[in-house]
């Protein structure tokens, strides 16, 4: 079964706005990491939390993790069209093991 | 990082044949991953694949339907056998950065299974 669960499933808004995006998690996590897909591309890595880390910032990309609620969000400010696609969290509970995916939140950004 | 090359990119196949897929890595690395994704769906791990031992399926998933090969530090290769309309997927090899548990993702391969 899938160990993230993502909300909203779909998400649109107007340019510029700020978009959030919630992942809830069931079991004990090293890290949480959140990728972005393109139109049914491959994944990019967007960003990754160690569960001792509550925040964390790269660019316009705002990453939460509150480990006692077992859940994270991803803000990102300003958006722009480009970030149009499906964004994903995914958890690991160590080591190099394949990461467990949520079932993502699409992203419509309206210019 | 690690640069990783699938193919093919898609393709469309009968049902009852077999279609094998690429991936190739442009380092060496110890663990690879191949997932699905069907259609809307979020990722599913399907197993893990150790250069020069077999590999490691998830619940849900048998070698004798997902054969997967890894020959050496940098390929490896997945086969979806017996084809029926519910192997329609997108098949995605990845890779980690051992360090951090970050995973990089080939382009996927676009299954439709008629």
């Amino acid at each position: 079964s899938q160990q993230g669960e993502e909300d909203p499933q779909a998400l649109s808004i107007q340019e510029g706005e700020n978009a959030t995006m919630n992942c809830s998690y069931k079991t004990s996590i090293n890290n949480l990491q959140w990728y972005r897909q393109n139109s049914g591309r491959g994944l990019v890595h967007l960003i990754l939390i160690r569960s001792n880390e509550r925040e964390k910032h790269s660019g316009r990309l705002r990453v939460t993790l509150d480990t006692s609620k077992k859940s994270s969000s991803l803000l990102i400010t300003a958006s722009r069209a480009a970030d149009t696609a499906s964004y994903f969290c995914a958890t690991t509970g160590g080591g190099a093991d394949g990461l467990t995916f949520g079932k993502g939140t699409h992203l419509i950004i309206q210019p | 990082s690690a640069v990783i090359s699938q193919k093919p990119s898609r393709d469309i196949c009968q049902r009852g044949t077999s279609l094998t897929i690429q991936c190739q890595v442009d380092s060496q690395v110890t663990m690879m991953f191949w997932y699905r994704q069907q259609p809307g769906q979020s990722l599913t791990l399907i197993a893990t694949a150790n250069q020069g031992s077999e590999a490691t399926y998830e619940s849900g998933f048998v070698i004798d339907k997902f054969p997967i090969s890894r020959p050496n530090l940098t390929f490896s290769t997945l086969t979806v056998s017996n084809m029926s309309p519910e192997d329609s997927s997108i098949y995605l090899c990845s890779t980690s950065a051992t360090n951090t548990g970050e995973l990089f993702f080939g382009e996927g391969s676009r299954l439709t299974v008629l």
